[in-house]
């Protein structure tokens, strides 16, 4: 399967914890999203990577999250000290340059108890 | 900022009929994608249609269909010959054609979840 891929696909964390996700984009794709998504909504974006530069923090992206795009290859997504808040799916996305459709992994449905 | 209202939370169709599901958005810019995105039940999201905005032609991909009113700013696509495989949420999207970092992110409506009837 060559599409995005995202690990884990669940995480059970304690409120105060930190959680770490990660994003396989499909190969070759220079841009990767991540977005939030709550349940009986649509997803909301967070952050942008061209490449391994990240262009695009949203002001839902708190000082406590963090991401990074090493090599510009995989993405992870880092959030500290967690808050039932964050219960959330965590969606990727990637796409080639000069393509406006995103592709979309599995996410990670973050539960906070 | 763009906004996307899907003011239709669940709608339910027969197998082998059409349905409609509505969208509109707000905007100030006069060039963007409009795209329709499927998430089944438990998995991923799925590009379902695409339109560009200086397209006067609407998209169709098979059965599913939209009718891209430019100045009413509203978008809907349609099922035709609905199946059981189509039942999931469908959320539309917007995307500015800007090149600023910005301006790649989708705008997702928040949905509406369909249910095709055996």
């Amino acid at each position: 399967d060559t599409g995005v891929s995202q690990d884990p696909r669940h995480k059970i964390t304690k409120r105060g914890q930190n959680v770490t996700f990660r994003c396989d984009p499909i190969s070759e794709h220079n841009r990767l999203y991540w977005y939030r998504q709550t349940l009986g909504q649509g997803p909301e974006f967070l952050t942008y990577f061209q490449n391994e530069a990240q262009l695009e923090k949203s002001r839902l992206l708190s000082d406590r999250f963090s991401a990074e795009r090493p090599k510009g290859s995989f993405s992870t997504l880092e959030i500290q000290r967690t808050e039932q808040g964050d219960s959330a799916m965590y969606l990727c996305a990637s796409s080639p340059r000069g393509w406006s459709e995103q592709y979309f992994g599995p996410g990670t449905r973050l539960t906070v108890t | 900022a763009q906004t996307v209202t899907q003011s239709q939370p669940e709608m339910s169709v027969q197998e082998a009929e059409t349905v409609t599901l509505s969208c509109t958005y707000d905007t100030s810019e006069s060039d963007y994608y409009l795209f329709w995105y499927k998430q089944p039940p438990s998995r991923q999201m799925i590009l379902v249609i695409r339109q560009e905005a200086y397209k006067q032609q609407n998209a169709t991909e098979n059965r599913f269909s939209v009718n891209f009113q430019k100045a009413a700013k509203s978008f809907s696509l349609k099922i035709s010959d609905s199946q059981l495989g189509d039942a999931a949420m469908y959320f539309c999207a917007y995307r500015s054609v800007r090149s600023s970092g910005s301006a790649r992110q989708l705008t997702f409506g928040s949905g509406t979840q369909l249910t095709v009837l055996p």
